[in-house]
């Protein structure tokens, strides 16, 4: 079975401040981890994915297969970082790719 | 904008009620997802249809169904409605394959069940 954690549901920093968040995943193949992110009243739209191995809006995650890590970092937060952030699998067990979610992690940069 | 549309983006219903929520999937996406957002249980996979057929199941319950069009439009169906169904409910589309599984989110349609 596949599984996403992330453990922390709340992170407040202070702008300027270096963000890390959490993620750890459980899958026995080899997964596609992704970032989501969800500004306040909008969808869930696609921050980076670990293929891609790109920054976006100065944000990276490595994956860490040793740990089953995909921890998401920036080391500036921005008062438009605000937002709700999903880790997310996708396996391909049975030809499907759906996504397991983590419960995600509410970011608050303090101006 | 993602593409991806929803309908209706509110709905109020009340308990033992059923509804249909539709989806539109980006253009040339052939795989449709819905997933469910509560406060107490995150995002959670419903189902996908892919080109009209069923491709996996989630944590769908018995009372909820849902297929896709040959237009590719795909409709989730809730019934005998209970409180713990008012949630968020997403869809989500992709051209699938390894290479292409970027899913990309409607709006969502928020349920409340009164």
């Amino acid at each position: 079975a596949q599984r996403v954690t992330q453990p922390e549901k709340l992170l407040s920093v202070f702008k300027g401040a270096p963000v890390e968040l959490k993620c750890n995943y459980s899958y026995s193949g080899s997964p596609e981890l992704f970032w989501y992110v969800q500004y306040s009243r909008q969808r869930l739209q696609l921050l980076l994915r670990h293929i891609s191995r790109e920054s976006i809006k100065g944000f990276t995650a490595d994956l860490n297969k040793g740990e089953t890590s995909f921890h998401l970092k920036k080391p500036f937060a921005q008062e438009e970082d605000s937002a709700m952030y999903y880790c997310a699998l996708s396996g391909s067990g049975a030809g499907s790719y759906q996504l397991t979610f983590g419960k995600g992690t509410k970011l608050s940069v303090i101006p | 904008d993602s593409g991806v549309t929803q309908t209706p983006k509110h709905l109020i219903t009340a308990t033992g009620q059923r509804v249909t929520l539709r989806c539109s999937p980006r253009s040339g996406d052939l795989s449709v997802y819905w997933y469910q957002q509560s406060l107490d249980q995150g995002l959670q996979f419903l189902i996908q249809y892919y080109n009209g057929e069923e491709r996996a199941k989630g944590n769908i319950l018995e009372r909820f169904s849902a297929q896709q069009f040959p237009d590719l439009h795909s409709e989730l169906n809730l019934s005998s409605l209970e409180l713990g169904d008012s949630a968020l409910y997403f869809c989500a589309s992709s051209a699938e394959g390894p290479a292409n599984t970027e899913a990309f989110f409607g709006q969502g349609t928020r349920l409340t069940v009164v």
